[in-house]
């Protein structure tokens, strides 16, 4: 079964800093993993996917890697704005059944 | 706009009543699902369907119909609601399920059901 953590829980910045995501998954045997952000209350805006082949994605001040073989990915958030201020889920696709299976998220707070 | 779109958006009822969230999408997907969000956030796979077909099917209790009458509509019936269902529930697509599309899955808004 696979198993999808994010760590830290919960991060607060000031305006600027650049924000570093953790998301690591149990089985490797991935066919995709995508990053969303879910504002309070409202529902989930794909932010980036990543092929299993592929090592990272990047839209933006946004930058996703992944490492399969470990399973890991990391999105940065490059010169964080309020407007950041989210909860950002991290997702992988299953290569056997394709199904999502999420992270509990970070809840970011950047600070004006 | 091409979107997933859900109704309603909030439902507040009765333990023990029977309810339904319907579900659209206009990006010619040919699958669909549904996922919970419960109260510590954490979102779970409950259906998903190919082709109004049913391929995903988690323990999810029996009390949980899902509906897809066709390819771009998929309907969640809850029937004789308990108190623990109150929770967000989404929709979303993506193309076909063995290719699990290369822009991933498109999320609804969400239906917030309060159980009272």
């Amino acid at each position: 079964k696979q198993e999808v953590t994010q760590i830290p829980a919960a991060l607060s910045v000031p305006e600027g800093e650049n924000l570093v995501l953790n998301c690591s998954f149990t089985d490797s045997a991935i066919y995709n993993l995508q990053w969303f952000r879910q504002d309070p209350g409202k529902g989930l805006t794909s932010l980036l996917l990543i092929q299993s082949s592929q090592r990272e994605q990047t839209s933006g001040r946004l930058n996703a890697s992944l490492d399969k073989s470990s399973g890991r990915s990391t999105l940065y958030i490059a010169a964080s704005q309020p407007g950041d201020s989210a909860t950002y889920l991290c997702a992988v696709s299953n290569r056997n059944d394709y199904k999502l299976s999420f992270g509990a998220g970070t809840t970011v707070t950047v600070r004006a | 706009d091409t979107a997933v779109s859900q109704t309603p958006k909030y439902l507040v009822t009765q333990m023990g009543n029977d309810k339904s969230i319907k579900c659209e999408q206009n990006l010619g997907h040919d699958t669909m699902y549904w996922y919970k969000q419960d109260s510590k956030k954490f979102l779970k796979i409950m259906f998903s369907y190919n082709n109004k077909e049913l391929i995903i099917n988690e323990t999810v209790p029996n009390r949980f119909s899902p509906k897809s009458p066709d390819k771009a509509h998929l309907n969640l019936h809850i029937n004789s609601l308990e108190l623990g269902d109150s929770a967000v529930y989404f929709c979303a697509s993506s193309h076909q399920k063995g290719l699990a599309s290369h822009v991933g899955q498109f999320f609804g808004p969400g239906t917030r059901l309060t159980v009272l």
